[in-house]
């Protein structure tokens, strides 16, 4: 079964601080990456998506991709209260298809 | 900013009633996509449309699902006979012919009592 996998947390970072979320996916052929945020009680709010190996960066937020580990992170740095929210990791994991496979996602808790 | 809109937010009805969920995708989106989330869980794939078909599907989106774009600007997510288990968040998501982003909606909690 395909999957996507994450630590759900809580993960605990101080205000400034970078945090690291961390996804691992289980099909190796796997195309489109991407990160969402979801306050509780609220509809994903897609941030990053990826494509290829390596590191894409917008603003306080840096996607990093390595296909050979099946491993996709997203860095935030000079982490603000208003960043804790859980974090969806999802997989474009068939070719010619668009379905999302999502994670269980990562609490962030930023602390002022 | 363009968003995906959808109706009702929040909806309650009896188990056994039938149900519609309303979308309006992103103007110039061409694919779109429903997706639920039963609470505490993950969200979950149940059907996407493209040139008004269904282009993929899961096991979740049996007989009791239908899809539908009636117009130009609306898509429905139809449940035929309501089960207790269909209490969800569901969402609605659409995106462009350019790229594989997909923008969702701010959701309808369907609670089956």
């Amino acid at each position: 079964q395909k999957e996507v996998e994450q630590n759900s947390g809580p993960l605990s970072v101080p205000e400034g601080a970078i945090a690291s979320l961390n996804c691992t996916y289980s099909d190796r052929g796997s195309q489109s990456f991407f990160w969402y945020r979801q306050y509780s009680g609220k509809s994903p709010e897609l941030i990053m998506f990826i494509y290829s190996n390596g590191d894409k960066e917008d603003g306080r937020f840096t996607a990093q991709l390595n296909k050979a580990s099946q491993y996709v992170s997203l860095l935030i740095r000079d982490s603000q209260p208003s960043d804790s929210a859980t974090y969806l990791c999802a997989v474009n994991m068939r070719s010619g298809y668009s379905t999302l496979t999502f994670g269980k996602g990562t609490m962030l808790l930023v602390s002022p | 900013e363009p968003e995906v809109t959808q109706t009702p937010s929040h909806q309650v009805t009896q188990m056994g009633q039938e149900v519609i969920l309303r979308c309006v995708p992103i103007s110039n989106h061409l694919y779109f996509y429903w997706y639920r989330q039963i609470l505490g869980q993950k969200v979950e794939f149940l059907v996407s449309f493209y040139n008004n078909e269904i282009s993929e599907k899961s096991e979740i989106f049996d007989d009791q699902f239908s899809v539908e774009r009636p117009d130009g600007s609306n898509f429905t997510l139809k449940i035929r006979s309501t089960k207790l288990e269909d209490s969800a968040m569901y969402f609605c998501a659409s995106r462009s012919q350019a790229g594989a982003e997909q923008y969702f909606g701010p959701g309808t909690r369907l609670t089956v009592t």
